[in-house]
């Protein structure tokens, strides 16, 4: 089982600005990665597939990077919605997700 | 546009057997498509169980034990799972959602609202 890892576990940043959320394969996963966002009471909702293309609707603050085993999400400043669950997930061998990554207020 | 709606008996006594129920409205399963099941445990992150296509090919978490099974009903539109002998453990939002069209299931678009079940005596 491929296994994936979030850091950090929480992030505090303040409305407006950037906020990097890391994501590591514990093998390659080629660019076969997905993001999502959760709020609570909420389902996933589905942000970046294949590593760095957004879905529909998505706004362009959000932006995805990586290959291989190291990923990332970048929001390049964030907005009161923004703050959120973000997990990732593989979709190279079988589908696996990272434990998640809280991004609060600061 | 593609809409999921989960329904299930919320409560379940342990060692009994779950059944959840996936209608989907706004397209139709047999066009195509993976239909897969998440669920989250309270507090917790999420857990893929399997994913169905609408030829009855199904692929499961392999992390799990075989307590689970997917099936799918074209005629009306639905696909299902269900679960064995549960335990506290499986208390859970259960989440169904679209994958994608291709040679296996990847990214999850769009979600149902998900539906809480329990396991409690």
């Amino acid at each position: 089982e491929i296994v994936m890892t979030q850091s950090p576990a929480t992030l505090s940043v303040s409305p407006g600005e950037r906020a990097t959320l890391s994501c590591r394969a514990s093998q390659s996963i080629s660019s076969s990665l997905a993001w999502y966002q959760q709020k609570p009471g909420q389902a996933p909702r589905l942000l970046i597939y294949g590593a760095s293309t957004r879905a529909t609707g998505v706004p362009g603050r959000f932006s995805g990077s990586g290959s291989g085993t190291e990923f990332t999400l970048t929001i390049s400043s964030l907005q009161s919605e923004d703050f959120a669950v973000y997990y990732c997930q593989q979709y190279n061998n079988w589908l696996t997700f990272g434990g998640g990554t809280k991004v609060e207020i600061k | 546009q593609v809409q999921l709606q989960e329904s299930g008996p919320g409560l379940v006594k342990p060692s009994e057997t779950l059944s959840l129920t996936c209608a989907v409205s706004g397209y139709s399963i047999s066009s195509g498509y993976y239909w897969g099941w998440i669920r989250q445990p309270p507090g917790k992150g999420l857990e893929w169980i399997g994913s169905i296509f609408h030829s009855g090919t199904t692929y499961s978490n392999p992390s799990l034990k075989s307590r689970f099974s997917i099936s799918v009903d074209t005629s009306k539109n639905q696909f299902s799972l269900k679960l064995t002998s549960v335990t506290a453990a499986d208390t859970a939002v259960y989440y169904c959602a679209r994958q994608t069209v291709g040679a296996a299931p990847a990214w999850f678009v769009p979600w149902g609202q998900g539906t809480p079940v329990t396991v409690s005596s």
